[in-house]
C-alpha cells in the first residue's frame, strides 16, 4: 500500500531531550515536507525537501533539523525540544508536477508531540 | 508572504444541497492551488489541484473554479452526504517548475445534516 509512515504517532517528552521523528514514504516519491498544526493556526511547513540532500526552511524552521540522506526518509530533529513545540506534526511527500499528473501531497497520519 | 483566507465559520448545510467554499489570497497567483479533506486527528487527504492556467476541475461530486483575476477559488460539494462531513483545505504552490514550499489556508468545516 501506498503511504507515508510516521512514528512515533504519540510522543511525550521533556524539555530540552533531543527527539527524532521519523517519516518515510514507499511510492518514490521527490518531494517530502514537515508541517505542524496547531489549533486558530493551521498547517504551517517547517521544512521541505526536493530530492536527496536538498532541503530548504519552510516558514516556522526554528528549533528544527532535517536531513534526506535517502529518498525514502526524512527525518525530524528536534535538538532540544521546548514546550511551544508542542503540536501535532505531519509529513507528506509528492511527486514532481513535471510529471503532468494531478498529484498533491500523500500526508502521513500524524505525530502528537508534548513537550513538558 | 502569501496570506490565504477561507472562511473559518462552519458551514452547516443540509444533505442534497451543494456547499460552495472560498479560498482567498493576496500577492501573487500561485501555480498550482490544491484542496484537502481532513478529518479530526487525521492527516489531510488530496482531493483536487487545479493549475494557474486551467479555470475549471471536476472529479465526481466535486468542484473547483480558479479566478486569478478575482485571486480566488471556489470549491463545491454538490449533493452533498453526511460523510462528506470535514474541514477543507485549500493550499498554494507559488513555483512552476518544482514545488515544496506549500502553503495551507486555515481551513473551512463543513457540517452535513441529514
Amino acid at each position: 500500500e501506498a503511504q507515508v509512515t510516521q512514528n512515533p504517532r504519540y510522543l511525550i517528552t521533556v524539555t530540552g531531550k533531543k527527539l527524532t521523528v521519523t517519516c518515510s514514504q514507499n511510492m518514490n516519491h521527490e518531494y517530502m515536507s514537515w508541517y505542524r498544526q496547531d489549533p486558530g493556526l493551521g498547517l504551517r511547513q517547517i521544512y521541505y525537501s526536493m530530492n536527496v540532500e536538498v532541503t530548504d526552511k519552510g516558514d516556522v524552521p526554528e528549533g528544527y533539523k532535517v536531513s534526506r540522506k535517502e529518498k525514502r526518509n526524512f527525518p525530524l530533529i528536534l535538538e532540544s525540544p521546548s514546550p511551544n513545540q508542542t503540536s501535532l506534526y505531519f509529513c507528506a511527500s509528492s511527486l514532481s508536477p513535471g510529471t503532468g499528473l494531478n498529484y498533491g501531497y500523500t500526508f502521513g497520519s500524524g505525530t502528537r508531540l508534548t513537550v513538558v | 508572504s502569501q496570506k490565504i483566507e477561507q472562511n473559518s465559520e462552519a458551514l452547516n448545510i443540509q444533505e442534497g444541497k451543494t456547499a460552495t467554499l472560498t479560498c482567498n489570497y493576496t500577492n501573487y497567483s500561485p501555480a498550482y492551488l490544491q484542496w484537502y479533506r481532513q478529518d479530526p486527528g487525521r492527516g489531510p487527504v488530496f482531493l483536487l489541484l487545479i493549475r494557474e492556467n486551467e479555470k475549471e476541475k471536476r472529479k465526481e461530486r466535486l468542484k473547483v473554479t480558479f479566478d486569478t483575476t478575482l485571486k480566488q477559488s471556489l470549491f463545491h460539494i454538490t449533493a452533498s452526504q453526511p460523510a462528506d462531513s470535514a474541514t477543507y483545505l485549500c493550499a498554494l504552490d507559488m513555483t512552476t517548475d518544482s514545488w515544496g514550499k506549500l502553503q495551507f489556508g486555515a481551513g473551512t468545516q463543513v457540517v452535513v445534516t441529514p
